[in-house]
C-alpha cells in the first residue's frame, strides 16, 4: 500500500460544513497529490505538493485548500462542503520525483457524501 | 487542457483470450505513460509503466507505446476472470509528476 493512509474512510457530512481529510506517508516522499473520482469523469487532480509548505493547484482546485506542515501529511480541506463535491477521494504519493521514471501509488480513498 | 482517450467499453473477452486496451493523448511532450487497474470500490493500482517507443513485457502484460502517433496499449494475454476491472491510462504532465488519466476502460473476462 506504499506506506498510505487516509483518514476518515467514510464520512457523511452537511451542506455548507467545513470537512478536513488527511493523507498519511510512512516513507518520506516529497510530492503527494489529491485527486477525485467521480463516474463519467475519471481522477481529476485537485491540489499536489512539492514539499513542506509547497503546494499547487490542479484541474478542480476551486472550493478546496490544501496544507503541508510536515512532509509525512498533506491534509484537504473543504471550507464549505457543496453536494457536487460528493465523491471519492485519493491521495498519492510519486515515487522518484522530478522528471522520468516516476510512479504514482496511490491511499486507499476516502468516500465523502455531501447532503 | 491536456487530454486523455479511453473507449469506456465494456471489453468482453473469453477467458484464456488476448485483451487489448487501448488510449491516445493529446500533449505530445508527454514523457511517462502508465497503466492502473481498478477493482470496482478500491483503489488504482499500478501495472504498467512506460517511457519509451516500443514494448515493455511484464509478465502477462505487455505495454506499447508510439509517441509520433500519440498512442499507448496494453495486451493482456491469457486473461483470466480476475481480470475483470477498470483500467485506466495515465500520462504524466508537468514537472511535478502529475498526472493526467483518461475514464478508463472497464474488462470483462468470462469464464
Amino acid at each position: 500500500d506504499a506506506g498510505i493512509t487516509q483518514s476518515p474512510r467514510h464520512k457523511v457530512t452537511e451542506t455548507g460544513t467545513p470537512v478536513t481529510l488527511r493523507c498519511h506517508q510512512t516513507e518520506n516522499h516529497r510530492y503527494m497529490y489529491w485527486y477525485r473520482q467521480d463516474p463519467g469523469h475519471g481522477l481529476r487532480l485537485i491540489h499536489y505538493s512539492y514539499g513542506v509548505k509547497d503546494t499547487d493547484k490542479g484541474e478542480v482546485s476551486d472550493g478546496y485548500s490544501v496544507s503541508r506542515s510536515k512532509t509525512e501529511d498533506f491534509l484537504l480541506t473543504l471550507e464549505s462542503a457543496t453536494s457536487s463535491q460528493t465523491s471519492v477521494y485519493f491521495c498519492a504519493i510519486s515515487v522518484g520525483g522530478e522528471g522520468m521514471n516516476t510512479e504514482a501509488f496511490f491511499g486507499q480513498g476516502t468516500r465523502l457524501t455531501v447532503v | 487542457q491536456k487530454e486523455v482517450e479511453q473507449n469506456s467499453g465494456p471489453l468482453s473477452v473469453p477467458e484464456g483470450a488476448i485483451a487489448s486496451l487501448n488510449c491516445t493523448y493529446s500533449d505530445r511532450g508527454s514523457q511517462s505513460f502508465f497503466w492502473y487497474r481498478q477493482y470496482s470500490g478500491k483503489s488504482p493500482e499500478l501495472i504498467m509503466s512506460i517511457y519509451s517507443n516500443g514494448d515493455k513485457e511484464d509478465g502477462r502484460f505487455t505495454a506499447q507505446l508510439n509517441k509520433a502517433s500519440q498512442y499507448v496499449s496494453l495486451l493482456i494475454r491469457d486473461s483470466q476472470p480476475s481480470d475483470s476491472a477498470t483500467y485506466l491510462c495515465a500520462v504524466e504532465g508537468s514537472g511535478y509528476s502529475t498526472l493526467t488519466f483518461g475514464k478508463g476502460t472497464m474488462l470483462l473476462v468470462s469464464p
